[in-house]
């Protein structure tokens, strides 16, 4: 079954740095997403990628889609404290497994102040 | 814009015993799909429905059933909970009808079986 990869597993950074993050899969997506989950709450969508090569912005979020439509990056600017949380990257195949989102492990994000 | 809504937040149940958890999509979305998220790992897909069927399963045994109502609410039942069920589950809508693969989440239910 398709596998997604995410790394790092956490990051530990100082408010002000920059974050890169990144999900690899032994298959290939027509879509990528990118999720934020903060403690008792649902993930809530940051980004969406349709095409191959796109790279999308929403604030100091930038993602892009991988060329070869096996993986995706996240980076965050100019890190703040409430970036805190566990960021997922969740790709879709689309077809016959419409609506099957299948997410990585996640990164958990820590911002020192 | 009303957002996805689940209820109820948390609960406790017995190996062996039924739950019923429920979920009202986003407004202006047709499509709800159902998560199981352990501690510590991504959401796993369950099922989605759509038009009141089921359309797409994951690696989910048939005890784990669901409805979808005409205003597009639904519900996620488990028979026969085991301990391994405590998780939080999550539902998502979409609407499936745009070009949008976009799923919104809703806070989740957390189960715990004992």
């Amino acid at each position: 079954g398709q596998q997604l990869n995410q790394s790092p597993q956490s990051m530990f950074i100082q408010e002000g740095e920059d974050v890169s993050m990144n999900c690899t899969s032994s298959s290939i997506f027509n879509t990528w997403l990118w999720y934020k989950q903060e403690p008792g709450e649902g993930p809530v969508l940051l980004i969406a990628l349709y095409k191959a090569g796109e790279l999308t912005s929403n604030g100091r979020l930038t993602a892009q889609f991988g060329i070869t439509r096996k993986d995706s990056f996240l980076n965050i600017s100019a890190s703040i404290p409430s970036d805190v949380g566990i960021y997922f990257c969740a790709g879709f195949f689309g077809g016959t497994s419409y609506g099957k989102l299948t997410f990585g492990q996640g990164t958990i994000l820590t911002v020192h102040p | 814009e009303t957002g996805v809504t689940q209820s109820p937040t948390h609960l406790i149940k017995t190996r062996g015993q039924q739950v019923t958890l429920r979920c009202s999509s986003q407004s202006g979305h047709n499509t709800v799909s159902w998560y199981q998220q352990a501690l510590g790992q991504g959401p796993q897909f369950i099922f989605q429905y759509y038009r009141e069927e089921e359309n797409g399963r994951g690696n989910f045994p048939p005890r784990f059933s669901g409805l979808q109502f005409p205003n597009y609410s639904s519900e996620l039942n488990v028979n026969a909970l085991e301990l391994d069920d405590s998780a939080l589950y999550l539902c998502a809508s979409s609407q499936r009808d745009s070009l949008s693969y976009e799923q919104y989440f809703g806070p989740g239910t957390r189960l715990t079986v004992t």
